[in-house]
């Protein structure tokens, strides 16, 4: 059974930084690309990063600049790293698998973690 | 940029009739077009893939149809599981993946 587990939300300042964690499980970890897709609360889904199974990234252009994704695929674990942060990047966190490696869409989700960003 | 916009916003439907929801990108995507289900509360779940393709385990009454611009998703006979938002995404011109401002099907 496929698993996908958030980790490391939680409230910070503008200007802060968190990192997020999505560990996996249930599939050959390596050989699939993985994204991070935000929600604002009481909003629609805004896609934000993938990172391929090799190591390839790309990123929206919000958070460009200030978001790095990476993954270990010996601990089957992604990661979001996300720098000055800003009020608007409040939102869940979810990570998500992709279809194959590289097709960009998304056939399973976690459940996701908070980030909020507030003084 | 690909812009995908979703029609209407939100549908009442009564349980057991048919819904029919419109989702238009801005330029062709081909058949590079996904449709996910959302709950509240939970993660959204894939539901229709390259524009038609039932993804695993999604009931029979879930069909998408279209391509280049145009595309729908039709709920041949609602059940009471079925009400929730509905979002399409485009995967054919990224990045960024995007994806549309959803569809509510309310109980009528």
């Amino acid at each position: 059974e496929v698993q996908l587990v958030e980790s490391g939300g939680g409230l910070v300042q503008p200007g802060g930084s968190l990192r997020l964690s999505c560990a996996a499980s249930g599939f050959t970890f390596g050989s699939y690309a993985m994204s991070w897709v935000r929600q604002a609360p009481g909003k629609g889904l805004e896609w934000i990063s993938i990172i391929s199974g090799g190591g390839s990234t790309n990123y929206a252009g919000s958070v460009k600049g200030r978001f790095t994704i990476s993954r270990d695929n010996s601990e089957n674990t992604m990661y979001l790293q996300m720098n000055n942060l800003r009020v608007e990047d409040t939102a869940v966190y979810y990570c998500a698998k992709d279809w194959a490696n590289w097709n960009a869409y998304f056939d399973f989700w976690g459940l996701g973690t908070l980030v909020t960003v507030s003084s | 940029e690909i812009v995908v916009t979703q029609s209407p916003a939100a549908l009442s439907v009564s349980p057991g009739e048919r819904a029919t929801l419109s989702c238009r990108a801005s330029q062709s995507v081909s058949t590079n077009l996904a449709w996910y289900q959302q709950k509240p509360g939970q993660p959204p779940r894939l539901l229709i893939y390259g524009a038609s393709t039932r993804a695993t385990g999604i009931p029979a009454r879930f069909s998408g149809s279209g391509s280049g611009t145009e595309f729908t998703l039709t709920i041949s006979s609602l059940q009471s599981e079925d009400f929730a938002v509905y979002y399409c995404q485009q995967y054919s011109n990224w990045p960024p993946v995007t994806f549309g401002g959803g569809t509510k099907v309310e109980i009528k």
